[in-house]
């Protein structure tokens, strides 16, 4: 299959440690960037092609992978933090891009 | 500065065509991918397809492979999205996207500069 499951949600505590999960079988072959979206405003790219972290974003953002599941780690979470939060991969062949069902972080 | 300028929001009628815009400036727009990302109400993101304008490659999902066109015109450095029948079930935000601040070569990588987005409404 060539799609991504993400959690629909993960709830944490300001300065705890949130994890992220997306799983797919085509993970392993090709990158994976990241997106934080908040209500009413356009994604923005959190984690560039499985680890890069573009500028300005802090380095609380931070991502791993074992196998087929790619992890988006934010640490010391901040109010702010609490958003929307997709994957990105390909399909299996890499034809297209496909987009993970998206986490909602909430800030305790 | 980097910006992607969308057209307005629009709303139409069932069967009606539509083309949305995304303009560009600050960057070679004929040297990087750009494409169009729809989100329906309360949902979440997909990827509909890609455009290298400098020579009109054109990537589509299957999802929207048929249903939409993305072209682009160098000349004034826009994309668009185009529709020749709209649906009700397009009703959607649409945003415009492209990979410019990393080293991007792929048709397949992520967006870092974004459109505001275009709210398309359809009526039956």
């Amino acid at each position: 299959s060539d799609e991504l499951t993400q959690p629909p949600s993960v709830s944490v505590s300001p300065g705890q440690t949130a994890r992220i999960t997306c799983s797919g079988d085509a993970l392993p072959r090709h990158y994976t960037f990241w997106y934080q979206q908040k209500p009413g405003q356009a994604p923005v790219l959190v984690i560039y092609k499985d680890s890069g972290r573009p500028s300005g974003i802090p380095d609380r953002f931070s991502a791993s992978s074992s196998g087929t599941t790619v992890t988006l780690t934010i640490s010391d979470v901040q109010a702010e933090d609490e958003a929307d939060y997709y994957c990105q991969s390909a399909d299996r062949s890499g034809t297209f891009v496909v987009f993970g069902s998206g986490t909602k972080v909430t800030v305790l | 500065e980097v910006l992607l300028v969308q057209s307005e929001a629009e709303v139409k009628k069932s069967g009606e065509s539509l083309k949305i815009s995304c303009q560009v400036s600050g960057y070679s727009f004929v040297s990087s991918w750009i494409g169009w990302v729809r989100q329906m109400p309360g949902k979440g993101l997909e990827w509909m397809g890609v455009i290298y304008p400098g020579d009109s490659d054109t990537r589509y999902s299957p999802s929207f492979q048929g249903h939409v066109t993305i072209s682009a015109d160098t000349s004034i450095k826009t994309a668009y999205l185009h529709w020749s029948s709209l649906k009700a079930s397009d009703t959607a935000m649409y945003y415009c996207g492209s990979p410019i601040a990393y080293t991007s070569s792929s048709s397949l990588d992520g967006f870092d500069m974004w459109g505001q987005g275009t709210m398309v409404t359809v009526f039956s």
